[in-house]
């Protein structure tokens, strides 16, 4: 079972570049969501999405769009990089509120 | 505002002993606590998890500890192992009827254990 797959895994970027991280889960799960890790900061929720057609805003979400056509697929957009997105950013999945969060290996970002 | 709170920031013990980490919470809306260990360069992964309805939850040598009145939760790990060497992270969720607005994590606690 591939789980929760996320690509690329390593991504530069220059300030004001735009990219998307893309997110695919085969577990039929219909909540997903992105994070990000940094030193010392444990993970933080950028958005996440219930289901196909509905997207929500968690702590962190300035900077990075998202939006969610099928059940599979959850990819966040970075509309304008900046060095303060550099960052690991990992989505998961579950199979609904409360049970147990699938995470993808990480796509380690950086903005110079 | 930091609603988990998790201690310490990093741990060493000695092979065979039982490091235990600390979360607290404030929100009395979550009802859900789990528990996920992440190895360098590895997403995060369920090691266990608690509802508030019981007190302490054992698998294997994992070991919650819930106190409700207190908010507060811990982790305990009977006879470390080295490879029990990883970062790990208290979490708390609620679930708010139709949504699920994602977990809260805990800062994360760098644990070592030495052979």
């Amino acid at each position: 079972n591939a789980g929760v797959t996320q690509t690329p895994k390593f991504q530069v970027l220059k300030t004001g570049q735009s990219m998307t991280l893309q997110c695919a889960q085969d577990m039929n799960h219909e909540y997903m969501s992105w994070y990000r890790q940094d030193p010392g900061m444990g993970l933080r929720l950028i958005h996440y999405s219930v289901g196909a057609g509905i997207t929500d805003q968690g702590e962190v979400p300035n900077g990075y769009n998202v939006s969610r056509s099928t059940t599979e697929d959850f990819p966040l957009r970075l509309l304008s990089a900046a060095p303060s997105q550099t960052s690991v950013y990992f989505c998961a999945s579950s199979a609904g509120p409360n049970t147990e969060a699938f995470f993808g290996q990480g796509t380690r970002l950086t903005v110079v | 505002q930091q609603q988990v709170k998790q201690s310490p920031q990093s741990l060493i013990v000695q092979k065979g002993g039982i490091p235990i980490i600390n979360c607290a919470y404030e929100n009395t809306a979550f009802d859900y606590f789990p528990w996920y260990q992440q190895f360098p360069g590895k997403g995060p992964a369920l090691l266990i998890a608690i509802r508030p309805d019981v007190s302490e939850k054992k698998e294997g040598r994992f070991t919650i500890s819930f106190n409700k009145s207190a908010k507060q939760f811990s982790l305990h790990i009977m006879d470390s192992q080295p490879g029990d060497s990883a970062t790990y992270f208290c979490a708390a969720s609620s679930f708010t009827g139709g949504g699920a607005d994602g977990l809260t994590f805990g800062k994360g606690t760098h644990l070592i254990i030495q052979p």
